[in-house]
């Protein structure tokens, strides 16, 4: 299994500034992604953190809105720039690991989520 | 893209009743389907998942049922419990091949209340 914490757990922020939210696994792994939830909605996958190489970004997200790192392999940023309050949203983190003896298949752990309030 | 499921209903049932939660999926070439709950203030903990070569699997008090002929997914909680309520996700990918299941494609979820 895998336990991710994320920082910070909420903010709120102001129109125009940016705010870059950690993602810290407590293991070495090697698919993690970037999810945003708009509120009282589903999860939408924003990119793919690679490590030692630029993240892949879905339809809809571009770099330069949402940076990504990817020092190692058991740490990512996302950053939200030039925030809106359309970017109001929990962004979560996920990573995907094995389940141990409970299965031969992976399972995608998510982290908390960071709360992001844009006034 | 390809969706998966369409509305963000909700359920109401009574304590040590069985729930079902169900949703449909579009992509045809889907191989890995997962259920996921989310409690209040945290993110999606997995419930169970199955693969598209089967159509039914069970863990504890749970089991998800997989209709490929009609593209739908369920998920059916027995002796529901307070403890259940959350909101409820389906998700699917076209694995990334082995064990890993790659990208994943959400539903709209389904709200779950337990009275007790």
């Amino acid at each position: 299994s895998a336990v991710i914490s994320q920082k910070p757990s909420r903010d709120i922020c102001q129109r125009g500034t940016s705010l870059t939210i950690q993602c810290q696994v407590d293991s070495q792994v090697t698919m993690m992604f970037w999810y945003r939830q708009q509120p009282g909605q589903s999860l939408t996958l924003i990119a793919t953190a690679n490590q030692g190489s630029e993240a892949t970004y879905e339809s809809g997200f571009v770099i330069d809105k949402f940076p990504i790192s990817r020092p190692n392999l058991t740490f990512s940023t996302l950053t939200v720039s030039n925030m809106s309050p359309e970017d109001s949203s929990i962004y979560l983190c996920s990573v995907e690991a094995s389940r141990g003896s409970l299965s031969s298949y992976n399972e995608q752990f998510f982290g908390p989520g960071t709360r992001l309030t844009v006034l | 893209g390809e969706s998966v499921g369409l509305h963000l209903p909700t359920l109401s049932v009574q304590e040590g009743d069985n729930s079902i939660i169900n949703c449909a999926y579009s992509n045809s070439a889907s191989d890995y389907f997962i259920w996921y709950k989310q409690e209040s203030g945290k993110g999606p903990q997995f419930i169970i998942d199955i693969r598209s070569n089967m159509d039914k699997r069970q863990g504890q008090r749970v089991t998800v049922l997989l209709n490929k002929t009609v593209k739908h997914l369920s998920l059916q909680i027995a002796a529901t419990q307070p403890g259940d309520s959350a909101v409820y996700f389906c998700a699917e990918n076209i694995g990334a091949g082995g064990t890993s299941y790659g990208k994943l494609t959400f539903g709209q979820g389904t709200i779950l209340t337990v009275h007790p």
